[in-house]
């Protein structure tokens, strides 16, 4: 049972440059985020997705995009990248309205 | 609007003292689901407790304890004999039921260490 998997573990990009975080679940959860971690400062919702086919913006989503084409796959995008972005990113998933999350391990993003 | 407020940024302690965590909510939902987590030094997130709205009973899982009080809006996490192990950040957060989404609003942790 593997659970939240997200990938890369790390990243530095450059200025300007795109990448994709990956994450993908295999409990058939229909609920999914990304939560971005700064130091201080918790997790902000920057992303969500009620089910396949489906995407809302959260608290802080400009410089991202999401999509869901799959129930698994919750991929995250961020184009054009900027130091703002350095953080650590969270992916989640939950099966029902208020039974908590399943995160995924994190990926620790670097932008220079 | 939904708030969660950690006011104890970091707390120190020895081992085998008890300390309590304190987290203070806001919510206009009757209806509504409150959850601690912890981040250990590792970095992942590890869930420890849910409890709705409607159950204020407190509840003890061996060496942690929470206290729900819905009259003041808050939901403390007190860990007793605290161990090196303990030592993490905590996060409170809230979902209200109504908007159906399970959005989390984290408040911004209290860092605990507990020296041997």
């Amino acid at each position: 049972n593997a659970g939240v998997t997200q990938t890369p573990k790390f990243r530095i990009l450059k200025i300007g440059q795109s990448m994709t975080l990956q994450c993908t679940q295999d409990m058939n959860h229909n609920y999914m985020y990304w939560y971005r971690q700064d130091p201080g400062m918790g997790l902000k919702l920057i992303y969500y997705s009620v089910g396949a086919g489906i995407t809302d913006k959260g608290e802080v989503p400009n410089g991202y995009n999401v999509s869901r084409s799959t129930t698994e796959d919750f991929p995250l995008r961020l184009e054009l990248a900027a130091p703002s972005q350095t953080s650590v990113y969270f992916c989640a998933s939950s099966f029902l309205a208020g039974y908590g999350y399943t995160f995924g391990s994190g990926t620790r993003l670097t932008v220079v | 609007a939904q708030k969660v407020t950690q006011a104890q940024t970091e707390i120190s302690v020895v081992e085998k003292e008890d300390v309590t965590l304190d987290c203070v909510y806001e919510t206009r939902d009757t209806t509504y689901y409150l959850f601690w987590y912890k981040q250990p030094p590792s970095g992942e997130l590890v869930f420890l407790i849910r409890r709705n709205s409607f159950d204020e009973q407190n509840e003890i899982s061996g060496r942690y304890s929470w206290n729900f009080q819905k009259s003041t809006s808050s939901f403390n996490f007190t860990i007793t004999a605290s161990q090196v192990v303990d030592s993490a950040v905590y996060f409170c957060a809230l979902s209200e039921a109504r908007s159906n989404t399970d959005k989390l609003i984290f408040g911004t942790g209290t860092r605990l260490q507990v020296f041997p």
